[in-house]
């Protein structure tokens, strides 16, 4: 089983709509999370951190839940910017395990 | 203010040529890493160098050697280049420590092995 595991979508989501996905990790002792977000032919950046009690920065929401050993994130009011895919980031230490990404399509 | 400079952006090689990406970063960070990025496979760490005059593996190290050449720099070489090499490598620095989870990224190398 892999460490970080995504559904790799793609999500179509129309614009304005509400859209939530999934990541899965194992081997969870002393780990922060993370979102990043990788458009086309684009290098990754970071989206936001997720914290245990949940966190959100503008229409977007993290959650982390320890005991099912997964994370969320929740797009509101989807923009056609939003179009990217999602990357799943376990850190431990200086050790970054990424997953395999959900691409989200969001149409007009 | 660059970030991270990788070089080339793209790159076509024959099974068994050899080649160096480049990488160097001027946000004065001490530690640097070298992923590939696959189809479905997300990236996976091949080498980092947590500071100048350090290297160590990653998850794929196998068929790639490094060089951190000085502070800014961190070099991936491709001694015998093979098609499984075929990938999108991507240097990488993180802000303060990887337990951050701010890594900036270079641009991308596209690299295809025939």
């Amino acid at each position: 089983r892999k460490e970080v595991e995504q559904d790799p979508g793609p999500f179509n989501v129309p614009e304005g709509a509400t859209v939530a996905f999934n990541c899965t990790y194992s081997n969870s002792a002393s780990q922060s999370f993370f979102w990043y977000r990788q458009d086309c032919r684009k290098e990754p950046k970071l989206l936001m951190s997720v914290y245990s009690s949940g966190n959100e920065d503008g229409r977007f929401t993290a959650q982390l839940n320890r005991a099912s050993q997964y994370i969320s994130l929740l797009i509101r009011d989807s923009k056609l910017s939003d179009s990217a895919t999602y990357l799943c980031v376990k850190a431990a230490g200086n050790k970054l395990t990424f997953g395999g990404g959900t691409r989200v399509l969001v149409k007009p | 203010n660059a970030g991270v400079t990788q070089t080339p952006k793209f790159q076509v090689l024959k099974t068994g040529q050899s080649m160096t990406l480049q990488c160097a970063q001027d946000m004065n960070h001490n530690s640097m890493y070298w992923y590939r990025q696959d189809p479905g496979m997300g990236l996976r760490l091949i080498y980092y160098s947590a500071s100048e005059g350090t290297t160590d593996k990653g998850e794929v190290p196998n068929g790639y050697n490094v060089s951190r050449l000085n502070k800014r720099e961190f070099s991936l070489r491709l001694e015998s280049a093979a098609p499984s090499q075929t990938s999108v490598y991507f240097c990488a620095s993180p802000k303060v420590g990887a337990n951050t989870g701010e890594l900036f990224f270079g641009e991308g190398s596209r690299l295809t092995v025939l």
